[in-house]
């Protein structure tokens, strides 16, 4: 496995599940980040971790929970979501949090019903 | 705080013929300035990126853009694009200091080649 991976690559949930959205990446990376990507809308940053450090919680909602156990891994925790929380949930790593290069997942598409 | 302005929403151009997608900016301190292309069911890749030094910034796949300081503005432009390049383009910033990684992204034009 090369760059940065999803999984999974879809998901479909009730708004009473609990899920997760898993992203790893293989280019020894110190900052990862999570972004959402509705429809007609700009990408919107939601979590930045640096060293496994939380470093930037863009105001997002507590039904969405980042985890982050290494520099390698970042999930996103779901649950008691919303339909308008449907999305393509992108993930994204750089060397350092800052101006380098993010390098992105393909992304989870997730339905809410 | 920063915000970014994509004039257009589809850009629709015949293959081998140049394009521009137009992009301005606001904020109240220096930035730095990112493209990037989404190809369908991919994520984001980087074409280009100006940080300083001269405003001609060139990048992967034939594609160039300009930094203007007094316009705000960081048009893309390719001379001569190609069936391939049909994808969502996004200009995106983030503030030259105290910089967390946060990049703040247009809304994306649509490139659609037609042959």
């Amino acid at each position: 496995e090369t760059g940065v991976t999803q999984t999974p690559r879809h998901l479909v949930m009730g708004m009473t599940n609990k899920k997760s959205l898993k992203c790893e990446q293989h280019l020894g990376h110190n900052a990862m980040y999570w972004y959402k990507q509705s429809a007609k809308k700009p990408l919107e940053l939601m979590f930045v971790y640096s060293l496994e450090e939380r470093v930037e919680n863009n105001s997002v909602p507590s039904r969405f929970s980042p985890e982050c156990p290494n520099s390698s891994h970042l999930f996103l925790h779901l649950h008691t979501l919303q339909p308008e929380d449907s999305a393509l949930y992108l993930c994204a790593s750089s060397q350092n949090a800052g101006i380098e290069t993010q390098y992105f997942g393909p992304g989870t598409r997730l339905l809410v019903l | 705080a920063q915000s970014v302005t994509q004039l257009d929403s589809q850009v629709p151009v015949f293959e081998e013929a140049p394009v521009e997608l137009r992009c301005n900016y606001s904020s109240s301190v220096s930035v730095y300035l990112f493209w990037y292309v989404q190809y369908p069911n991919q994520g984001l890749q980087l074409l280009l990126k100006y940080l300083s030094g001269s405003t001609l910034v060139k990048g992967i796949n034939g594609f160039e853009a300009e930094f203007n300081k007094s316009q705000t503005s960081f048009h893309l432009r390719k001379p001569s694009v190609h069936i391939s390049d049909t994808a969502e383009y996004f200009c995106a910033v983030t503030p030259g200091s105290g910089n967390t990684g946060k990049l703040i992204f247009g809304q994306g034009t649509t490139l659609q080649v037609k042959p």
